[in-house]
């Protein structure tokens, strides 16, 4: 089945610190990918995401290119700010579905300190 | 604000009981999903409707049910509630079902069963 698997959280940063999230997805075909993030007390809001093989879907300062060779969507941002702490989530929908369900990560916590 | 809405916020109930979760998508948009966010589970995708269609079941237990309304706001029950069932559920909306029409996420409602 289609899964996406992240790296464990939390990770804490100081700030202006440079950040990676690893996310690795298994999929049949070329799915789309996704990041999503949850501020405290909301809902999930997209960040980014790209939709073909080497794609970069880019917003807010992050960034992350859709590696079809290793199945990976990484998350970077050269310069993390205090108002970056969330939980973020790295998400998929599989080809060729029907109804464009997302298969998300479990979700990896960022904690910028000033 | 993403422009989706859920009520209520909070819900308290006790085991073995029913409760309805509402959810208004954003004006114009004719499908809704329903995701379950738990400790141990994760985000879960449970289903969707497409303009009061059903449209595909994810992992949905068959205590829950869903309907969407002509208006197009969208129902979720879930009945004979288990200690287990504690967890925050969104709803997400968009345009129509399809990967270039971005899914944006209500608030959620937090669901505590005793």
């Amino acid at each position: 089945g289609n899964s996406v698997t992240q790296m464990e959280g939390p990770v804490t940063l100081s700030e202006e610190a440079f950040l990676t999230i690893n996310c690795t997805y298994t999929a049949t075909g070329y799915p789309s990918l996704f990041w999503y993030v949850q501020y405290p007390g909301e809902g999930l809001q997209l960040l980014l995401k790209a939709t073909k093989a080497d794609d970069k879907g880019s917003n807010k300062g992050f960034e992350a290119t859709y590696r079809k060779e290793t199945t990976s969507f990484h998350l970077e941002k050269g310069s993390v700010q205090v108002s970056d702490s969330a939980v973020y989530f790295c998400a998929l929908i599989p080809t060729g579905a029907g109804s464009y369900q997302l298969t998300f990560g479990k979700g990896t916590k960022l904690s910028v300190i000033p | 604000d993403s422009g989706v809405t859920q009520t209520p916020k909070h819900l308290i109930t006790a085991t073995g009981q029913r409760v309805t979760l509402r959810c208004s998508p954003r004006s114009g948009d004719l499908s809704v999903y329903w995701y379950q966010q738990s400790l141990d589970q994760g985000l879960q995708f449970l289903i969707q409707y497409y303009n009061g269609e059903e449209r595909a079941k994810g992992n949905i237990l068959e205590r829950f049910s869903a309907q969407q309304f002509p208006d197009l706001h969208s129902e979720l029950n879930l009945s004979s509630l288990e200690l287990g069932d504690s967890a925050l559920y969104f709803c997400a909306s968009s345009v129509r079902p399809a990967v270039v029409e971005t899914q944006y996420f209500g608030p959620g409602t937090r669901l505590l069963v005793l």
